[in-house]
């Protein structure tokens, strides 16, 4: 099965933890993505990788850190200092290079901090 | 800065209605623009984009620069489009957005029978 994965699909932490999210994609995509998506406020970005070791801050990366130490992996770990954890995360991912600019996304993971 | 702006949270029409989800966009230059779609339990995937101007699922998507607007239209609603619909617009190369893509706000439309 091809594609990009994510694990698990939902997650449940008490507030205070932090949470490793898991992005894997077989595509040989260049870039990847996290997404957070939230009722009534569409997709917001929290990074991204365009090359295997960098990555960049999204429009809300603030509580969140990512590494890119493998080009099918784009890890994301939801700190305690983010204020509202709980979402949907989508992880999405790109060939770079093409002129193409469509992201294919996994099928997301729901985490519930309480 | 580029935003994607789709006006309506929800919108329901009946089965066999004419159905236009909404999207306006700002940008300076020549947009590409996408319609992605998620229905219910399943991932987020692209519907179509204006590049290709292919009908997907009976949807389409009219570039409109003069308004800046996307609309996606379709002339006969199936209960099986409903979903969440999301427009988006790609960065332009050389820019601090390039790779990116600005999604909207999403839609969610409901077909009733």
């Amino acid at each position: 099965d091809g594609g990009i994965t994510q694990s698990p699909k939902y997650l449940f932490r008490k507030e205070g933890q932090n949470v490793t999210l898991s992005c894997e994609q077989n595509l040989n995509h260049d870039a990847m993505y996290w997404y957070r998506q939230d009722p009534g406020q569409g997709l917001r970005l929290i990074y991204y990788s365009q090359i295997v070791n960098d990555f960049q801050k999204g429009d809300i990366a603030e509580g969140y850190s990512v590494s890119r130490e493998k080009k099918e992996s784009f890890p994301l770990t939801v700190t305690s200092a983010q204020k509202n954890p709980t979402a949907f995360y989508l992880c999405a991912s790109r060939q770079v290079g093409t002129g193409d600019y469509e992201q294919y996304f996994g099928p997301g993971t729901r985490l519930t901090v309480t | 800065a580029q935003r994607v702006t789709q006006p309506e949270k929800l919108l329901s029409v009946f089965k066999g209605a004419p159905v236009e989800l909404k999207c306006n966009y700002s940008y300076s230059g020549s947009p590409e623009l996408f319609w992605y779609v998620q229905y219910s339990r399943q991932r987020l995937q692209l519907l179509l984009r204006h590049i290709s101007r292919e009908s997907i699922k009976g949807f389409t998507a009219d570039l409109n620069k003069g308004e800046t607007s996307f609309h996606l239209k379709k002339p006969f609603a199936q209960e099986e489009d409903s979903a969440m619909y999301y427009c988006a617009l790609p960065g332009p190369a050389g820019g601090t957005s390039y790779g990116k893509l600005t999604f909207g706000q999403g839609t969610i439309l409901t077909v009733h029978p």
